[in-house]
């Protein structure tokens, strides 16, 4: 099983700065590697797709980088919109997995 | 409007069975895989099953291999998760989630619903 580290574990930031979030795989998945974002009682929403792609819809301040083991989601200004939990997904291999998520909170 | 309803959560005991259902409209439910992702109250998302496009094929994690069923009927538009032997480890809120496999793809979770709570307690 492929294991997806996110880090930090929270993020404490104002609006209008710029975000990093980290995924780490324990072996790689190549690009196959999605982002998520899920807000309070809702169901997440898929932001990026296979590493770079933004899924319909998504705004552009939302990008995501990397290859092999090392990812990243960069949220380029922070929208009050945009504090939440995100989680990245691999689809490498069976079976699949998420990270353990990281929250973006208001400072 | 793709939409993706579920149904049929509850409490239930350790070692009992409940069957949740998820409606999909919107969307040519044949033309895509379709799966049920899970998620502990208070904690991160876990995959649980994927089935393929006529339900020959499906996948599980390993924690539910051999309790859990996931089936499909597209006539019905309509997905299902079959599960028996119950822990109090399930509890969750159960996802029904959209995942488009093929080339040109996003190959990804793209369209979820709002879910549906199992309980499993005595």
């Amino acid at each position: 099983e492929i294991v997806l580290t996110q880090s930090p574990a929270t993020l404490s930031l104002s609006p209008g700065e710029r975000a990093a979030l980290s995924c780490r795989a324990s072996q790689s998945v190549r690009s196959y590697l999605a982002w998520y974002q899920q807000k309070p009682g809702q169901a997440p929403r898929l932001l990026i797709y296979d590493a770079s792609n933004r899924a319909t819809g998504i705004p552009a301040r939302f990008s995501g980088s990397g290859s092999g083991t090392d990812f990243t989601l960069t949220i380029s200004s922070l929208e009050p919109e945009d504090f939440a939990v995100y989680y990245c997904q691999q689809r490498y291999s069976w079976p699949l997995t998420f990270g353990g998520g990281t929250k973006v909170e208001i400072k | 409007e793709v939409q993706l309803v579920e149904s049929g959560g509850g409490l239930v005991q350790p070692g009992g069975s409940l069957r949740l259902s998820c409606a999909a409209s919107g969307m040519t439910f044949s033309n895509y895989w379709m799966s049920w992702v899970r998620q502990a109250p208070g904690k991160g998302l876990d995959w649980v099953a994927n089935i393929n496009l006529d339900g020959t094929e499906e996948n599980y994690v390993d924690t539910v291999k051999g309790r859990y069923t996931i089936s499909r009927d597209n006539a019905k538009n309509s997905l299902y998760l079959q599960m028996n032997s119950l822990r109090a480890e399930d509890t969750a809120l159960y996802y029904c989630a959209r995942y488009p496999r093929f080339a040109g793809a996003n190959n990804a979770f793209d369209i979820w619903g709002q879910g549906t709570m199992v309980t499993v307690s005595s």
